[in-house]
């Protein structure tokens, strides 16, 4: 089974912190995304990647940036953390286009809960 | 704008009633369409997906999705539900040649023992 795993579960930072939030992937996908999960507003997707070194902004990137250095590997960074970032935060990845199996089919981790004082 | 909704934030049912959560999307291509669930203090799992073929797909613990194109909906049934569903359901739609999947706000659905 694939598993992605979050490095942190919960995290407290205060405001202007600046906030790391790793994701490693063992099952050599090509896509990794990073969303954030709120009450009544379900996912929301900040960024994704379809490779090393690539990243494209998803509905919500502002006040958030991304690194993809190694394939297994997908970073969410918080410049200067503020208040209304507090949320779960969800990594998922994905085969490509074309699997044969699973294709389009998102693997979550078990989120990291960040709360900004 | 592309947008996924789920016509019901909050159901309670109680045990052995039957379950219909909505789904509707906004988009005119083809589509992949997936119902995820999250139960409580568990990671998102998929329940059940459309990509093609026959139009009602059948799911894990029961669960299944009805796809009728021409009213752009997904809708999940599941004839008994059990306590154990409790849970958060996910609607999420993928357009078939991007990699963008988009998630509708959820529905909670609580069953009473």
């Amino acid at each position: 089974d694939v598993k992605v795993t979050q490095s942190s579960r919960y995290l407290v930072k205060r405001t202007g912190e600046k906030v790391f939030l790793e994701c490693v992937q063992d099952m050599d996908h090509e896509n990794m995304f990073w969303y954030r999960q709120d009450p009544g507003l379900g996912l929301r997707l900040i960024y994704f990647s379809y490779d090393v070194k690539m990243k494209e902004k998803g509905d919500i990137p502002e006040g958030y940036s991304v690194s993809r250095e190694k394939k297994e590997r997908f970073s969410l960074i918080l410049e200067s953390a503020s208040t209304n970032q507090t949320s779960m935060y969800l990594c998922a990845s994905s085969p490509p286009r074309g699997s044969s199996s699973g294709a389009n089919v998102l693997t979550f981790g078990a989120g990291s809960r960040l709360t900004v004082l | 704008a592309q947008s996924v909704s789920q016509h019901n934030h909050h159901v309670i049912l109680s045990e052995a009633a039957s379950l219909e959560l909505g789904c509707n999307y906004s988009y005119g291509g083809t589509v992949n369409l997936f119902w995820y669930v999250q139960y409580p203090g568990q990671h998102l799992q998929l329940l059940l997906k459309y990509f093609s073929g026959d139009p009602l797909v059948k799911g894990i613990k029961g669960f299944e999705a009805e796809f009728i194109k021409s009213k752009f909906s997904f809708n999940l049934r599941k004839p008994s539900v059990q306590w154990s569903d409790t849970a958060e359901y996910f609607c999420a739609v993928i357009l078939y040649n991007f990699n963008k999947f988009y998630f509708g706000s959820g529905t909670k659905l609580n069953v009473k023992p």
